[in-house]
C-alpha cells in the first residue's frame, strides 16, 4: 500500500469546492518535505498541478491550490468543473525509504 | 519546451529483462535528474529511480537489485532496464524530469504499457 494515503474518492457538483487529504508520516511530510500534486486524466500522463506545497505552475489556473500541516497536505479545487474528472495524486520524499513517495490516487468525480 | 518519448517492447517474458529508453528532445540531457516511474493498470504510481547525465543514480530500494540505468548524452536518450521480471512488473511504465534542485516531476513522457507474459 502506498506510503501516502488519499481518500479513493471525492465528488462534487458543478461550481462546489472539493478537498483532497494526504496523509503522511514523520518520515515524510512530517519531516519538512515538499508536497507535489498531479493530475492525471483519463489514459493520459500525470501532469504537475501544484509543487512545493503551495505552488501553481505556469497555466495551471488558480481554482486549485495547495496547503501542507503537520503531517498531512490537502488539495482544494474550488469552482468544480467537468473537466476536473481526473485522478490527483500527492508526492514527497520519504527518509525512511530514502526515495520518492505517492499517494494512493484520489479519484474526483464530478456530479 | 522539453518532451520526453518512451520507447521499447510492450511484451516481456517472465524471468526475463525489460530494456526501455526515453528521448529527450527541445532540451538538454544535462538539465534534469531523469526519472521512470510505473503505474500498474488501474493502479497508484510508483517511483522506479533517477539518473543524472554524469551517471549518478538513486534507485527505489525494493528494485534495486534487478535495475539498471544508463545514459546517452549523444543521443539525448536514457534508459531503463529491469531484470528478473515477472507479472508483478506489468505497468504502464514513465520516463519525467526533475530539475536539480527540485523534488517533483515536469515533464513527463506520455508512458509505455509493458506486458510480462510468456
Amino acid at each position: 500500500q502506498s506510503v501516502l494515503t488519499q481518500p479513493p474518492s471525492v465528488s462534487g457538483a458543478p461550481g462546489q469546492r472539493v478537498t483532497i487529504s494526504c496523509t503522511g508520516s514523520s518520515s515524510n511530510i512530517g519531516a519538512g518535505y515538499d508536497v507535489h500534486w498531479y493530475r492525471q486524466l483519463p489514459g493520459t500522463a500525470p501532469k504537475l498541478l501544484i509543487y512545493h506545497d503551495t505552488n501553481r505552475p505556469s497555466g495551471v489556473p488558480d481554482r486549485f491550490s495547495g496547503s501542507k500541516s503537520g503531517t498531512s497536505a490537502s488539495l482544494a479545487i474550488t469552482g468544480l468543473q467537468a473537466e476536473d474528472e481526473a485522478d490527483y495524486y500527492c508526492q514527497s520524499f520519504d527518509s525512511s525509504l530514502t526515495g520518492y513517495v505517492f499517494g494512493s490516487g484520489t479519484k474526483v468525480t464530478v456530479l | 519546451q522539453v518532451q520526453l518519448q518512451e520507447s521499447g517492447p510492450g511484451l516481456v517474458k517472465p524471468s526475463e529483462t525489460l530494456s526501455l529508453t526515453c528521448s529527450v528532445s527541445g532540451g538538454s540531457i544535462s538539465s534534469y535528474y531523469w526519472t521512470w516511474i510505473r503505474q500498474p493498470p488501474g493502479k497508484g504510481l510508483e517511483w522506479i529511480g533517477y539518473i543524472y547525465y554524469t551517471g549518478s543514480t538513486n534507485y527505489n530500494p525494493s528494485l534495486k537489485s534487478r535495475l539498471t540505468m544508463s545514459v546517452d548524452t549523444s543521443k539525448n536518450q536514457f534508459s531503463l532496464n529491469l531484470n528478473t521480471v515477472t507479472a508483478a512488473d506489468r505497468a504502464v511504465y514513465y520516463c519525467a524530469g526533475q530539475a536539480p534542485n527540485s523534488n517533483w516531476f515536469d515533464p513527463w513522457g506520455q508512458g509505455t504499457l509493458v506486458t510480462v507474459s510468456s
